[in-house]
């Protein structure tokens, strides 16, 4: 089966720009997961998605962060404006079902903000 | 919520010898304790994962050990090779993942 995808890789914008990340689950994969690993530090939870409801955001930073999964397949991760402490590598993840199933990552995406 | 500490943050190993990393949780409620690794430019990938109410599992060189009562678990690998340079991170859950800081594995040829 084909892998978790994230889109772009790599994006380096200006503080103040939008940015818009994406990220395609396993198929079948109704749990779908957005982590964010800033330089050195661990990887931190951002916000769970059962479907295309969100099932827990308690991770995401502050009102500048949305995410989205119109449909329950895709999900966006948008930052508007970018600040420079929005750097860092995000990751999504997906499993089948939540609790304690396996969650498979996506590569990531590495976000420059200048 | 889970607090996460992984020990140590980078581990050098002779090729051959076993390198093992530990880590404390802070969240009685996780009953799942999975173990990813990362190599360079690749995303983590599931390695081994245990559940609360196992001690121990192993697979092939890799093993690892769980003490629900003072909440720390640890990774073995033995006999390291050096395609087992990379990081490591530990995570503990009941459903979202709490990640240590990650070890940094360098095996030494």
């Amino acid at each position: 089966e084909a892998g978790v995808t994230q889109f772009p890789s790599h994006s380096v914008i200006e503080k103040g720009q939008t940015v818009t990340l994406r990220c395609d689950p396993i198929s079948g994969h109704d749990n779908l997961y957005w982590y964010r690993r800033v330089m050195g530090k661990e990887i931190k939870f951002l916000l769970h998605f059962v479907k295309e409801s969100k099932q827990d955001e308690s991770g995401m930073p502050n009102n500048r962060f949305l995410a989205e999964r119109t449909g329950g397949t895709y999900s966006t991760l948008k930052v508007q404006p970018a600040e420079l402490e929005d750097s860092g590598v995000y990751f999504c993840a997906s499993s089948r079902s939540g609790s304690t199933d396996t969650q498979y990552f996506g590569p990531g995406t590495r976000l420059t903000v200048l | 919520g889970e607090n996460v500490e992984q020990h140590p943050s980078t581990l050098s190993v002779q090729e051959g010898d076993s390198a093992v990393i530990k880590c404390t949780y802070s969240d009685s409620a996780s009953n799942y304790f999975p173990w990813y690794k990362q190599e360079l430019g690749k995303r983590p990938q599931l390695i081994i994962d245990i559940r609360s109410n196992v001690g121990e599992k192993k697979d092939q060189r890799i093993a690892v050990t769980l003490n629900k009562t003072a909440k720390h678990f640890s990774l073995h690998i033995t006999e390291t090779q050096p395609e087992d340079s990379a990081v490591y991170f530990c995570a503990a859950t009941d459903y979202k993942l709490s990640f240590g800081a990650g070890t940094t594995v360098t095996v030494r040829a």
